[in-house]
């Protein structure tokens, strides 16, 4: 299985504030990867596919980029309504595997 | 407008079987594949299962394989995971989403599966 490593795990941050996370796959998954955006009690939310295309209607604050095996998400500019938490995903192979997340939080 | 709609969650005794449905509206629902993906309390997202457009290939986590089952009946609009021999490891919220090429780009809202006795 793909291994995807997600690093900080958590992070504290203030609005306006710019932040990056890392997600480090085990192999080369090529662009298929993804990222979600999760706040509490509430399903994921598609943020970023094709490790950098912004999907429909996410603010062009978040940025994400990478290949290979290392890819990152920027958010520049951070707002309140982005403290959340943040999981990358892989889809080159299966079982899909999902990063174990980064818990951003405000300072 | 997509929607996704699970249903059929609950509390299950340990040993007992559940079958999960998500039903969809707002796309054509044959074109797309659909997916299962569960959250265990406090913890992160791990994806269960998969089903193609057609119904003819499915894929399961390694945890799913042998007591999972996913299935689809796209006249209707469904997409189903029928759920055997459950432990309290599976004790989590349920999605489904839809998968568009090699995302997972609609989610429903999640459904609560309790396993305890």
């Amino acid at each position: 299985d793909i291994q995807l490593t997600q690093s900080p795990s958590f992070l504290s941050a203030s609005v306006g504030d710019t932040v990056t996370i890392t997600c480090r796959a085990s192999q080369g998954i090529s662009r298929y990867l993804g990222w979600y955006q999760q706040k509490p009690g509430k399903a994921p939310r598609l943020l970023i596919f094709a490790a950098s295309t912004l999907q429909g209607g996410v603010p062009s604050r978040f940025s994400g980029s990478g290949s290979g095996t290392e890819f990152t998400l920027t958010i520049s500019g951070l707002q309140p309504e982005d403290f959340a938490t943040y999981y990358c995903q892989q889809l080159d192979t299966y079982p899909i595997t999902f990063g174990r997340g980064t818990r951003l939080e405000i300072k | 407008e997509v929607q996704l709609l699970e249903s059929g969650g609950g509390l299950v005794q340990p040993g007992g079987s559940l079958r999960l449905s998500c039903a969809a509206s707002g796309f054509t629902f044959k074109n797309f594949a659909m997916t299962w993906v569960r959250q265990a309390p406090g913890k992160g997202l791990d994806w269960v299962s998969e089903i193609s457009g057609i119904g003819g290939s499915m894929h399961y986590a390694e945890a799913a394989k042998g007591r999972f089952t996913i299935s689809r009946d796209n006249p209707k609009n469904t997409v189903f995971l029928q759920m055997r021999s459950l432990t309290a490891a599976d004790t989590a919220v349920y999605y489904c989403a839809r998968r568009r090429g090699d995302v997972f780009d609609y989610w429903g809202q999640g459904i609560l599966v309790t396993v305890s006795s």
